[in-house]
């Protein structure tokens, strides 16, 4: 099987900005989760969807959304750019069957100006 | 809060050596433990996982040992090799599909 597919791989904005990044899940999975990841924060949660519909959130601003569409594909928008958005943004797969079992994609590198 | 405290934070091994990272976890409801590799430039890689009514789990040269009394969990590598040189990471999963990471461990292997 292919693995997740994450689209664009880097992106470079300004501030104020907004920006849209796209994450195809393994075949057959219907699980999608995002992460951030940054040298200061580390990895960290952002949100997951199960069947289009968001199942858990992290503690991130409201500028931060996602969405899932009927084919388990995902979309992550970030509104309003800030410096500190500056990160990789990581797409996890995952089988519902196999609870929390997650398969992470190559990431999209923002880098925020 | 859920915290996970992941050391140390570098390591640097001979060729052949093992190699062992350390987490400790706060939250009592965390029952899925998997550990990730990320080299650079990719996402993290599932290398091997854990669940809380496991003690144990061997995959070849990585070993995953868990202590949930103690809420603290290891990672093992033995005979190491230069493709092993990489940033790695645990996690605890405590239902919700959400995982809470440690810092990562840049473990480096020299020839």
């Amino acid at each position: 099987k292919a693995g997740v597919t994450q689209t664009p791989r880097y992106l470079i904005k300004t501030r104020g900005q907004q920006v849209t990044l796209s994450c195809s899940p393994i075949s057959g999975h219907r699980s999608v989760s995002w992460y951030q990841q940054t040298p200061g924060q580390g990895l960290q949660f952002l949100f997951e969807y199960f069947s289009e519909t968001q199942r858990n959130k992290g503690n991130f601003p409201g500028r931060f959304s996602g969405r899932q569409f009927s084919n388990s594909r995902s979309e992550m928008n970030v509104s309003t750019l800030e410096l500190g958005d500056s990160a990789l943004y990581l797409c996890a797969s995952f089988d519902q069957r196999v609870q929390e079992t997650q398969y992470f994609g190559p990431g999209t590198r923002l880098l925020v100006l | 809060g859920e915290n996970v405290e992941q050391h140390p934070s570098t390591l640097s091994v001979q060729e052949g050596d093992s190699a062992v990272i350390k987490c400790t976890y706060s939250d009592s409801a965390s029952n899925y433990f998997p550990w990730y590799k990320q080299e650079l430039g990719k996402g993290p890689q599932l290398i091997i996982d854990i669940r809380s009514n496991v003690g144990e789990k061997k995959d070849q040269r990585i070993a995953v040992t868990l202590n949930k009394t103690a809420k603290h969990f290891s990672l093992h590598i033995t005979e190491t090799q230069p493709e092993d040189s990489a940033v790695y990471f645990c996690a605890t999963g405590g239902g919700y599909n959400k995982l809470i990471f440690g810092a990562g461990t840049r473990l480096a292997v020299h020839p």
